[in-house]
């Protein structure tokens, strides 16, 4: 079983849609990442929090940390969003040896104009 | 602030080859991950530095690959030789510290043919 694991793999929508992928963890954190990679392999970094919500622009993210839960949720979907989106937590570290991380195996998303 | 720079974006070889990726994080960054994410999955960690120490490389298949970190800045992940299954996106990442962002370079495509 995957530390994290996210819902759904694929995710196809219409232009203008709203969009929520989910992400559930099972092991103690100290944040959750939201990452988004487009064709090509480069990956970058959205969202990172360790509680509540965050908001830049038409995305989302909050995070239930009792329930080991989160979502990433896009307004207003555009095809420039077609990209897989990766969650991936971070778990505590000592000084000397810096984060570890768990990734997701990604949401593959395809908005259609 | 400059990104994590990676070299070369594409390299196709042969099987039994070797290959060498290079990759500069950002400066200042103390710790330093390769990853290695096949087509449809998740990154996997191959090795993380942190400074010039190797944090942890459980996951790093050694009789083949092998990384180093030598002055605590710039890394290279080498191959040899390469097999079939070594086709993937090479991702490097770097992160200031504790509980912060990693950064990811835009990958290295490897296909071993």
């Amino acid at each position: 079983k995957n530390e994290v694991e996210q819902s759904p793999q694929n995710l196809t929508a219409q232009e203008g849609e709203f969009i929520t992928i989910n992400c559930s963890y099972s092991v103690g954190i100290s944040a959750l990442h939201w990452l988004q990679q487009h064709p090509g392999g480069g990956i970058v970094s959205l969202f990172m929090l360790s509680s509540g919500k965050k908001k830049h622009g038409r995305l989302i993210a909050t995070i239930n940390i009792q329930e080991k839960h989160s979502s990433l949720h896009i307004t207003a979907s555009h095809p420039r969003d077609s990209a897989v989106y990766i969650c991936a937590v971070s778990l505590p570290a000592d000084p000397g040896t810096g984060n570890q991380f768990y990734f997701g195996t990604g949401t593959s998303l395809t908005v259609i104009p | 602030e400059a990104g994590v720079a990676q070299s070369p974006r594409y390299k196709i070889i042969e099987k039994r080859q070797s290959v060498a990726f290079w990759c500069n994080p950002i400066s200042g960054h103390a710790t330093l991950y390769w990853y290695q994410q096949i087509l449809g999955q998740g990154p996997k960690l191959l090795i993380q530095f942190q400074n010039n120490g190797v944090v942890d490389d459980s996951q790093l298949p050694k009789d083949r690959f092998s990384a180093e970190r030598l002055k605590g800045v710039d890394s290279t992940l080498k191959i040899q030789p390469a097999k079939l299954e070594d086709s993937a996106v090479y991702l490097c990442a770097s992160s200031h510290g504790l509980n912060t962002e990693a950064f990811f370079g835009q990958g290295t495509r490897l296909t071993v043919v």
